[in-house]
């Protein structure tokens, strides 16, 4: 069993609708979790961290974490196509970050 | 204010070569992280410096060696390289007892030929 666990995608959605990200993860004792973004070719950035249960809102990115289903999530409301990208989910216990293959998102125009 | 910036962009070396990376953090970080990105696949934990010490180190063979120095600069060397080795490798900084290594260099596209 891989530690960080992404669909690989591709994920697609049209303009102006919701994207629905999803990850799981296999160390119960991870306390930090993380989404980024990659642009093809270009190295990741942050998007959100969360490190407590429930859901916590950034414009227009939601993250939502279940330790006890051991599952992160990024919603992406009102998507456009400059999201297209790869999204990785890491988790992060003690010094070391894992992260998952990605998914990668196509949004339509 | 500088961001991590890592040198070489490109590289191309021979199978069975030594490589160094560098890395510079960006301005006030003391913590340095590498990892190995394989094309398709998410960043892989190489190790982590603090304190010009190796403080984890994830599922890389001897092969892959680090380096921080005093001001906080690092080194990632690689011997005796593979095929396998070709990647784009990151580096990202962080301070700290902050939750999040939120600032990746741009990457070294690494090639073994």
């Amino acid at each position: 069993q891989k530690e960080v666990e992404q669909n690989s995608g591709p994920l697609s959605v049209p303009e102006g609708a919701i994207a629905s990200l999803n990850c799981t993860y296999s160390d119960r004792g991870s306390q930090s979790f993380f989404w980024y973004r990659q642009y093809s070719g270009k190295s990741p950035e942050l998007i959100m961290f969360i490190y407590s249960n429930g859901d916590k809102e950034d414009g227009r990115f939601t993250a939502q974490l279940n330790k006890a289903s051991q599952y992160v999530s990024l919603l992406i409301r009102d998507s456009q196509p400059s999201d297209s990208a790869t999204y990785l989910c890491a988790v992060k216990g003690g010094f070391k970050t894992i992260f998952g293959a990605g998914t990668r998102l196509f949004v339509k125009a | 204010d500088a961001g991590v910036t890592q040198s070489p962009t490109h590289l191309i070396k021979t199978r069975g070569q030594q490589v160094t990376l560098r890395c510079s953090p960006k301005s006030g970080h003391d913590t340095v992280s590498w990892y190995q990105q394989a094309l398709g696949q998410g960043p892989q934990f190489i190790f982590q410096y603090y304190e010009e010490e190796e403080r984890q180190r994830g599922n890389f063979p001897d092969r892959f060696s680090g380096h921080q120095f005093p001001n906080y600069s690092s080194e990632l060397n690689v011997n005796a390289l593979l095929l396998g080795d070709s990647a784009l490798y990151l580096c990202a900084s962080s301070l700290v007892g902050v939750v999040t290594e939120a600032f990746f260099g741009q990457g070294t596209r690494l090639t073994v030929v």
